[in-house]
């Protein structure tokens, strides 16, 4: 079992939709998650950072963490084509290493 | 501040070359991380450093693949021989010391070995 799991999609939904994407991981251990988003032939960017349960949210995108449930959600509401990319969850534990999951990949459609 | 920067963008070579990858952290961050992304297994840490000295090599797949620092602003990733299963993206990314853990990309080093 890998340690983050994502469903790797495609994700289609059409523009102004709530585009929802989901996280697991397998260790308690894991203490700061993330989201970042990798258009296609770039780094991945972060989005969106994280360290306690309950929700935190930025402009369209809110971050969701449940320890208890080991489950990470990223909400993306009023969807735009721009948002088409993949997105990627992470998780550190205490120390330097980030372990990302396989990421999933969304098409906003116009 | 001109991010991460890497070289090649692009690199094809034949089976058994020699294959160097190229980063240019962020300047005035500490950690410096080489990871490599393909499609079966995602992203996946190879080896990171902390003011130029590895820390952590334990994702380094074998002795084939070595990586240095020899200075703050430059890192080398290096594969001899190289083998068609190195067929990857190649990213660098750099991390300030007091930060919450988030990382700068580069835009990759696409590799193909044939």
């Amino acid at each position: 079992q890998k340690e983050v799991e994502q469903d790797p999609g495609p994700l289609s939904v059409p523009e102004g939709a709530i585009v929802s994407l989901n996280c697991t991981y397998s260790n308690s251990a894991f203490q700061y998650f993330m989201w970042y988003r990798q258009y296609s032939r770039k780094g991945p960017e972060l989005l969106m950072y994280t360290y306690s349960s309950g929700n935190k949210e930025d402009g369209r995108f809110t971050a969701q963490v449940d320890k208890s449930s080991k489950y990470i959600s990223l909400f993306i509401r009023d969807s735009q084509p721009s948002d088409s990319a993949t997105y990627l969850c992470a998780k550190r534990a205490a120390g330097n290493k980030l372990t990302f999951g396989g990421g999933t990949r969304v098409l906003v459609k116009p | 501040d001109a991010g991460v920067i890497q070289s090649p963008r692009h690199e094809v070579t034949e089976m058994g070359q020699e294959v160097t990858l190229r980063c240019k952290p962020i300047s005035g961050h500490d950690y410096l991380f080489w990871y490599r992304q393909t499609m079966m297994r995602g992203l996946e840490l190879l080896i990171y450093f902390n003011n130029n000295v590895p820390i952590d090599d334990s994702g380094m797949p074998e002795d084939r693949f070595s990586a240095k620092m020899p200075n703050a602003s430059f890192s080398t990733l290096k594969i001899q021989p190289s083998e068609p299963r190195d067929s990857a993206v190649y990213f660098c990314a750099s991390r300030a010391r007091e930060t919450s853990g988030e990382l700068f990309f580069g835009e990759g080093s696409r590799l193909t070995v044939l």
